[in-house]
């Protein structure tokens, strides 16, 4: 069945980098956009980035964009979140999920969303 | 502050009927397509209701999506205690380039 399991998480000091990925599975990986979002303690969800099917587009939330990169490895079905110059305010569980489609031009729906993980920024 | 407005709270009986809004502006939802999300605490979102009134396979017809102009609907029937969770809607904004959510609303069954 269809899986996507995020990892990466951790206590990280502010202005320190971190590397989240998702590994997927039970599903044909090439085919689909890929999204990260967010949610920090009590609060609702924030969409961080997307990455089209073949990784040649992205986009991103202002609030990450010039700090996070998105990107994906097809052959190892992978997604990959790097966060660089972290902010205490990045604390949140951190979600992958998969897109309806291609994810380019525009995204659709979030069929799919991986269980999370736990990133917290302090000092 | 949510691109996307939704009520914080909704509540009613089980076996009612309950209806949530999502209000938008054209370049979100009155020119692209609504999902909603429905949320246990603790556990990631499940898609209910994409393209704005389209059910995923083995979501059960209780669960209905609309809209209409810049605004969209959620709406859940025969509530059951199992129903309440937080519910969040979501679009593409054409002029921010981002995908944008509601802030979510937290549905009770009493």
């Amino acid at each position: 069945q269809m899986q996507l399991v995020a990892s990466g998480g951790g206590v990280v000091q502010p202005g320190r980098s971190l590397r989240l990925s998702c590994t997927a599975s039970g599903f044909t990986f090439n085919f689909h956009g890929m999204h990260w979002l967010r949610q920090a303690p009590g609060k609702g969800l924030e969409w961080v980035a997307l990455i089209s099917y073949d990784g040649r587009n992205n986009y991103y939330a202002d609030s990450v964009k010039g700090r996070f990169t998105i990107s994906r490895d097809n052959s190892e079905n992978t997604l990959f979140l790097q966060m660089n110059t972290l902010r205490p305010e990045d604390t949140a569980v951190y979600y992958c999920a998969r897109d309806r489609w291609g994810g380019f031009p525009v995204p659709a729906a979030l069929t799919y969303w991986g269980q999370g993980t736990r990133v917290i920024v302090s000092s | 502050q949510s691109v996307l407005t939704q009520s914080p709270s909704v509540s009613a009986a089980p076996g009612q009927r309950v209806t949530i809004s999502c209000s938008g502006s054209s370049s979100n939802i009155g020119n692209n397509h609504v999902s909603w999300y429905q949320q246990f605490p603790g556990t990631a979102p499940k898609l209910l209701i994409y393209d704005s009134d389209q059910r995923p396979s083995g979501i059960p017809d209780r669960f209905s999506g609309s809209k209409s102009g810049t605004s969209a609907t959620l709406g859940i029937s025969g509530l059951q205690t199992g129903d309440e969770a937080d519910y969040y809607c979501g679009t593409w904004d054409s002029s921010l380039r981002t995908v944008v959510f509601g802030g979510g609303t937290k549905l009770t069954v009493l």
